[in-house]
C-alpha cells in the first residue's frame, strides 16, 4: 500500500524556538495533504488543508502565522510551528490524498510535539 | 456546520462475538466518502472500511461490514466474530473535495 512518512517521529523544543515537520508521500503523489491535531484520548482536528503550489487553507481558530503550512510539491507539505509555546505540545498527523483516485487517503505516522 | 457524531465513547464486546459502532454525520454536498479507521495505541491510523456514497451497496472487508443508511446521514460499523486485535479507537469519518471530517471516536474493549 501508499506509504506516507512523517519526520521527525518526535521532537522536544524549548519555548519561542520553531520546528519544522515534514509530511512526504513516498510512492504516490498527493494534491492535497491534511494537517490535524490530535490531544491525548481526543479525536483528529483538522488544522489546515494544503494544495500542492497554493496557499493552505486553514480552519477557524488556527494561526496561520503560527503555523505555517507550505506545498511545494505533489510529494511533500511541511507544518512549521513557529514561536512554539508549551500549549503547542501535542501530537501532529499529516494525510495524503492519492491524486489517481481523489479519495483515497494514507496518514503519516505522526509528530509528537513537545515544548518546555 | 458539516459534522460527524459518534455517540458511544466506550464499547465493549466478547471474542467472537458482534459489536455494532454508530455513527452520524451531516453534509451538504452530495459526492462524499465515509470511512471507519482505527487507531491503535501507536496512534497509526488504518484505514478499516470505505463507503462511496453514490453507491447504495454496503461495503464489506472480510469481518467488517457497514450499514449505510444515506437519507439519515447514518454509517455504522459492524465488525463479527470479534478479535483481540481489534480493540482500539475507532474513528467515523467523511471526505468532500475540500476536507475531511471525524467523529470523537469509540474506544472498542474485546474481553477474551
Amino acid at each position: 500500500g501508499a506509504v506516507v512518512s512523517q519526520h521527525p517521529s518526535r521532537v522536544i523544543c524549548k519555548s519561542g524556538t520553531s520546528v519544522k515537520i515534514e509530511c512526504r508521500s513516498l510512492d504516490f503523489q498527493a494534491t492535497t495533504m491534511f494537517w490535524y491535531r490530535q490531544f491525548p484520548k481526543q479525536s483528529l482536528m483538522l488544522m489546515a488543508t494544503s494544495n500542492e503550489g497554493s496557499k493552505a487553507t486553514y480552519e477557524q481558530g488556527v494561526e496561520k502565522d503560527k503555523f505555517l503550512i507550505n506545498h511545494a510539491s505533489l510529494t511533500l507539505s511541511t507544518l512549521t510551528v513557529t514561536s512554539a509555546h508549551p500549549e503547542d505540545s501535542s501530537f501532529y498527523i499529516c494525510s495524503a490524498r492519492d491524486v489517481r483516485t481523489g479519495y483515497e487517503q494514507y496518514f503519516g505516522p505522526g509528530t509528537r510535539l513537545t515544548v518546555t | 456546520a458539516q459534522t460527524v457524531t459518534q455517540s458511544q465513547p466506550e464499547m465493549s464486546v466478547q471474542e467472537a462475538e458482534t459489536v455494532t459502532l454508530s455513527c452520524t454525520y451531516d453534509t451538504s454536498e452530495s459526492d462524499y466518502y465515509l470511512f471507519w479507521y482505527k487507531q491503535p495505541p501507536s496512534r497509526q491510523m488504518i484505514l478499516v472500511i470505505r463507503q462511496e456514497a453514490y453507491k447504495q451497496q454496503n461495503a464489506t472487508e472480510n469481518r467488517f461490514s457497514v450499514n449505510f443508511q444515506k437519507a439519515a446521514k447514518s454509517f455504522s460499523l459492524k465488525i463479527s466474530d470479534s478479535q483481540l486485535g481489534d480493540a482500539a479507537m475507532y474513528f467515523c469519518a467523511y471526505l468532500t473535495t475540500w476536507d475531511m471530517r471525524f467523529g470523537a471516536g469509540t474506544r472498542l474493549t474485546v474481553k477474551p
